[in-house]
């Protein structure tokens, strides 16, 4: 599976949208780009994936490049509970995931 | 609905002991894992089961053995525990073989001396 670069860490105005980018330059036809995130060593949860086209759901949305060598989750208005580790993985299938050390995303008040 | 369970919570061993970690799920999903996070570091699976009565390796397996015990459970066994298995333990499950909506477990936090 792809591997993905985060940016250690990020700071974010409460109530403001927090923009967190992932690179994954070499991503494969058939990989999906996953987000998960993880509050405070409880269990990873899951936000959003997609393949080509940008998503949206209740919590998040995706927006993935034309080339599909980055994408950047978007939470449009950051709330304290939104501090966590934010995990971008990219990957076909469950049995070969890289994780890697993700993005801490502080909201701050 | 429950969600994922898991037991203990923590646990202290001594090097050598052994102990199983118990998870269940209450969501009839096929598919469960089981993972492992360091400090600092990010998720690696252990092991992971696709359906009922299958099981297979994952990234970092050596030290470990699983059972599928059921549809709803999945253990982890330690046989001789070491000091680099000390870890928190988290297991999964999801509807299928994917990594779509995997659902998290509380994890174990797991000491070995």
């Amino acid at each position: 599976d792809a591997k993905t670069t985060q940016p250690p860490s990020m700071d974010c105005a409460e109530g403001r949208a927090a923009n967190l980018p992932c690179n994954h330059s070499t991503i494969s036809g058939n990989e999906y780009v996953y987000w998960y995130r993880q509050i405070h060593s409880q269990g990873p949860q899951y936000i959003i994936h997609g393949l080509k086209n940008n998503e949206t759901n209740e919590m998040a949305s995706l927006i993935i490049t034309e080339d599909r060598k980055s994408s950047t989750l978007i939470l449009p208005h950051a709330t304290l509970r939104d501090t966590a580790v934010y995990y971008c993985i990219v990957t076909a299938g469950a049995n070969n995931l890289f994780f890697g050390t993700g993005t801490r995303l502080t909201v701050i008040p | 609905n429950a969600g994922v369970t898991q037991t203990p919570k923590f646990q202290v061993l001594k090097t050598g002991q052994s102990m199983t970690l118990q998870c269940a799920q209450d969501m009839n999903h096929n598919s469960m894992y089981w993972y492992r996070q360091d400090p600092g570091m990010g998720l690696r699976l252990i092991y992971y089961s696709a359906s009922e009565g299958t099981t297979d390796k994952g990234e970092v397996p050596n030290g470990y053995n699983v059972s599928r015990l059921n549809k709803r459970e999945f253990s982890l066994r330690l046989e001789s525990a070491a000091p680099s298995q000390t870890s928190v333990y988290f297991c999964a499950s999801s509807e299928a073989m994917s990594f779509y909506e995997q659902f998290f477990g509380p994890g174990t936090r797991l000491t070995v001396l």
